[in-house]
């Protein structure tokens, strides 16, 4: 098993560009997330997805939209690239189905982070 | 306003002692906590969690530490390693947060050989 993969490993933008990020996991999770990370200010959600063709807004959403493409993919696209959108961005799955709460043996599986820098 | 805070941005500790890393929370609805530990150039990995249930959860060298009434958690690695060596992330979940976590900023600790 590949776990959470995503691509691309690093990308710079220009402001007002699109781009989007793609993120895979094969382990038949069902709930998909995306985070950003900055500098002292940790993991911050942006949008999750509970089950596949349903997304919702997380923590930090504006500037984000996201597709459930299938189970196993989830992207992440930045329409109009603005410098504060410099950021670590991590997908993460889990296999809690929608409406579940959190099991004693739950958790995230990350993948290994996009680094993204808009100029 | 932060809900998940980890105070303590830096932690370092000689090799074969005990790393002491807390974690505070303000919403008193969280009933599920995680500790995440990440190197660079990776994704965060899953460390040990603990429900509200109990007040110590253990495993091998890590043990995590709930106090409900100061909402307070704490992970206690003993003996520390310098594999140790990595950035650490408490995360709390709660009812109102569906299948959401929250997470602290993170405490980069490093152990000395």
């Amino acid at each position: 098993n590949a776990g959470v993969t995503q691509t691309p490993k690093f990308q710079v933008l220009k402001t007002g560009q699109s781009m989007t990020l793609q993120c895979a996991q094969d382990m038949n999770h069902n709930s998909m997330y995306w985070y950003r990370q900055d500098p002292g200010m940790g993991l911050r959600l942006i949008y999750y997805s509970a089950s596949e063709g349903t997304t919702d807004k997380g923590e930090v959403p504006n500037g984000y939209n996201v597709s459930r493409l299938n189970k196993r993919e989830f992207s992440l696209r930045l329409e109009s690239a603005a410098p504060s959108q410099t950021s670590v961005y991590f997908c993460a799955s889990t296999p809690r189905g929608h409406g579940e709460r959190p099991m004693s043996t739950d958790t995230q599986y990350f993948g290994p982070g996009t680094r993204l820098t808009v100029l | 306003d932060q809900q998940v805070k980890q105070n303590s941005p830096s932690l370092s500790v000689q090799e074969g002692r005990i790393s002491i890393l807390n974690c505070d929370y303000t919403n008193s609805m969280f009933d599920y906590f995680l500790w995440y530990k990440k190197y660079p150039a990776e994704g965060p990995t899953f460390l040990i969690s603990i429900s509200s249930i109990k007040d110590k959860n253990e495993d091998g060298r890590f043990t995590v530490f709930l106090n409900k009434s100061a909402k307070h958690l704490s992970l206690h690695i003993v003996p520390s390693q310098p594999g140790d060596s990595a950035v650490y992330f408490c995360a709390a979940s709660a009812d109102n947060y569906g299948q959401n976590f929250v997470f602290g900023p993170g405490t980069r600790l490093s152990v000395l050989p």
